[in-house]
């Protein structure tokens, strides 16, 4: 079966870490490029970041830039999110999808990892 | 950074009817929009992509139309199972970015 699957979501303090990974199965994971998206409590989808499919290249949202890094492991077929510096905006459902074989639109996700910053 | 708007923000629709949601945005994106559809507790599901192309298994009541800056999705005839929020994104330039959503809920 074709899925992806998020974990390492949780409750942490402003200012603290967190990893996400999204593993993948059911199809040749190291041929497509991959995302993060999030959506905060009650409102509307938000892009996060974008890697290519071999990982040489990776792209930001202004809002998480230099604090956030999207990295992946094609010989494990996982996705990462390493997130530093939290905030309390940065709570979320966090999303991981993967990309069209020729462009940017996202046609399988996974079911989201919540993250919450609080103190 | 290309700013997507959707209109309205809330559609209130009787089952059979038709249903025109609206996606404008701030700079040309030619036909490089997708449309998503998502419902309460679930991820995103790909509806069209290139603006008019529906997705694998995506009903035909369902049709994209328009580029540049003013898109829309249409769902000729709504069944119950319709009722979702719908969002588009633009990938035509970085950062990708996605409207804010059109809720259509039952009327």
């Amino acid at each position: 079966e074709v899925q992806l699957l998020e974990s390492g979501g949780g409750l942490v303090q402003p200012g603290g870490s967190l990893r996400l990974s999204c593993a993948a199965s059911g199809f040749t994971f190291s041929t497509y490029a991959m995302t993060w998206v999030r959506q905060a409590p009650e409102e509307g989808l938000e892009w996060v970041s974008g890697i290519s499919d071999s990982g040489t290249s990776t792209f930001y949202a202004d809002s998480v830039k230099g604090r956030f890094t999207i990295s992946r492991d094609n010989s494990k077929n996982t996705l990462f999110l390493q997130m530093n510096s939290l905030r309390a905006e940065d709570t979320a459902v966090y999303y991981c999808a993967m990309a069209a074989i020729t462009n940017w639109y996202f046609d399988l996700w996974g079911r989201g990892t919540l993250v919450t910053v609080s103190s | 950074e290309i700013v997507m708007t959707q209109s309205p923000a809330t559609l209130s629709v009787s089952p059979g009817e038709r249903a025109t949601l609206s996606c404008r945005a701030s700079q040309s994106v030619a036909s490089h929009l997708a449309w998503y559809q998502q419902k309460p507790g679930q991820a995103p599901r790909l509806l069209m992509y290139a603006a008019s192309t529906r997705a694998t298994g995506v009903p035909a009541r369902f049709s994209g139309s328009g580029s540049v800056t003013e898109l829309t999705l249409t769902i000729s005839s709504l069944q119950s199972e319709d009722f979702a929020v719908y969002y588009c994104q633009q990938y035509k330039n970085w950062p990708l970015t996605f409207g804010g959503g059109t809720k259509v809920e039952i009327k």
